[in-house]
């Protein structure tokens, strides 16, 4: 299968500071990449669907100012966790697909992000 | 209505035990699904797809029901490998909803 990079794969912040996790495809032109959190013994909740060169679609509940996602080329996505905050502990995943409908999803390692 | 909804359990059988796990979809468009295991602290991998009526691969079937809108897992034989969380997966045009997961822990 393909191969999705996720970086880094644990962090630890301080209250009040931004986060950046990287997401890429590294064998496949990832057209559309998807960003999740996982809260523990939850499922995954999308947070946004992020199209390169256009602007991410948030789902509803999910601050755009807060998360900010930049997906500048096919092969790379990132994730902004801006001024974040201990409700901001998580479990953050991206996925990627080839494109086109209904085609698998490849996941990348995750991120744990703990604030403290 | 969420779009898929699938019974947490945790389903708790012994090894060798056969176990089934449902998973209901509101959208009567949909034609695939995809069934992900996902392991504690890890990322959900790719364990089945359904294109048609079904799929079969060695100790696990997926089956779709279309008229019921439900999609079911079965694994036979259990093994204590098998303990993970399954994740029903609806992809819709562009994007993936997926269930709650269902827990599963084999116990010996």
């Amino acid at each position: 299968g393909a191969v999705v990079s996720q970086h880094p794969s644990w962090v630890i912040c301080k209250s009040g500071t931004s986060v950046k996790i990287e997401c890429r495809s590294l064998d496949f032109q990832a057209t559309t990449m998807f960003w999740y959190r996982q809260f523990p013994k939850q499922s995954l909740m999308l947070m946004a669907t992020s199209n390169e060169g256009s602007k991410a679609t948030y789902e509803q509940g999910v601050e755009k100012d807060k998360f900010l996602i930049n997906h500048a080329s096919l092969t790379l996505s990132t994730l902004t966790v801006t001024s974040a905050h201990p409700e901001d502990s998580s479990f953050y995943i991206c996925s990627a697909t080839r494109g086109g409908m209904n085609t698998e999803a490849f996941f990348g390692q995750g991120t744990r992000l703990t604030v403290v | 209505r969420k779009e898929v909804e699938q019974d947490p359990g945790p389903f708790n059988v012994p090894e060798g035990a056969t176990v089934a796990f449902n998973c209901t979809y509101s959208n009567s468009a949909s034609q695939s699904f995809f069934w992900y295991r996902q392991d504690c602290r890890k990322e959900p991998k790719l364990l089945m797809s359904v294109y048609s009526s079904g799929n079969e691969d060695g100790r696990f079937t997926a089956q779709l029901n279309r008229a019921s809108q439900y999609i079911s897992l079965l694994i036979r034989d259990s093994k204590l490998s098998d303990s993970a969380t399954y994740l029903c997966v609806l992809p819709t045009g562009n994007q993936f909803y997926f269930g709650t997961g269902t827990s599963l822990t084999v116990i010996p």
